[in-house]
């Protein structure tokens, strides 16, 4: 079956300071890959997507490459902010699956000014 | 927009009484999911609608468990009896043919 894992956390930094949180993934075919992004109380937000292999996704300063041959999906910042503290997660939905989602742990991010 | 509306937000009920979790989607969504928060399994997939019709419960923990979707634009999810390890957030997605889905903001369940 497909399944995603991740990183351990939670992953403290300091403002202004890189973040990266690795995901990799199994699944059976050609998987889209996600990263949503749970802020506190509230429901998730898709943050980027990347659809097929090399695929980079963006938004917000945020950067995934789809790496077929590693099976990886990492989220990358260049320069956080404490606005960026919250809860991430990378997920994953065969390309036959009328979008559901199979979701990792999640990374709970915490940015210090 | 509105965006996908969930209903209670927090319920606090005692084991063994029925619970019922509302939501409902974005109108014009053709998709609708549910899922379930907890930290010790993360975010699972409970069961999916499409056009109101019940595509997949595998995720769907035991009989005690139970969704239905009367028409497009509510569905609810049904706990009964519930037990403390039911304790959980549960949250509804819904998307348009299969494609971003939007969460709502989920409802917090405490069963004592």
């Amino acid at each position: 079956g497909n399944s995603v894992t991740q990183m351990e956390g939670p992953v403290t930094l300091s403002e202004e300071a890189f973040l990266t949180i690795n995901c990799t993934y199994t699944a059976t075919g050609y998987p889209s890959l996600f990263w949503y992004v749970q802020y506190p109380g509230e429901g998730l937000q898709l943050l980027l997507k990347a659809t097929k292999a090399d695929d980079k996704g963006s938004n917000k300063g945020f950067e995934a490459t789809y790496r077929k041959e590693t099976t990886s999906f990492h989220l990358e910042k260049g320069s956080v902010q404490v606005s960026d503290s919250a809860v991430y997660f990378c997920a994953l939905s065969e390309s036959d699956s009328y979008g559901k989602l199979t979701f990792g742990q999640g990374t709970i991010l915490t940015v210090h000014p | 927009d509105a965006g996908v509306i969930q209903s209670p937000r927090h319920e606090v009920t005692e084991m063994g009484q029925e619970v019922t979790l509302r939501c409902k989607p974005i109108s014009g969504h053709d998709y609708l999911f549910w899922y379930r928060q907890t930290m010790m399994r993360g975010l699972e997939l409970l069961i999916y609608f499409n056009n109101n019709v019940p595509i997949d419960d595998s995720g769907m923990p035991e009989d005690r468990f139970s969704a239905k979707m009367p028409n497009a634009s509510f569905s609810t999810l049904k706990i009964q009896p519930s037990e403390p390890r039911d304790s959980a957030v549960y949250f509804c997605a819904s998307s348009l043919k299969g494609s971003k889905q939007y969460f709502g903001p989920g409802t917090r369940l405490t069963v004592t």
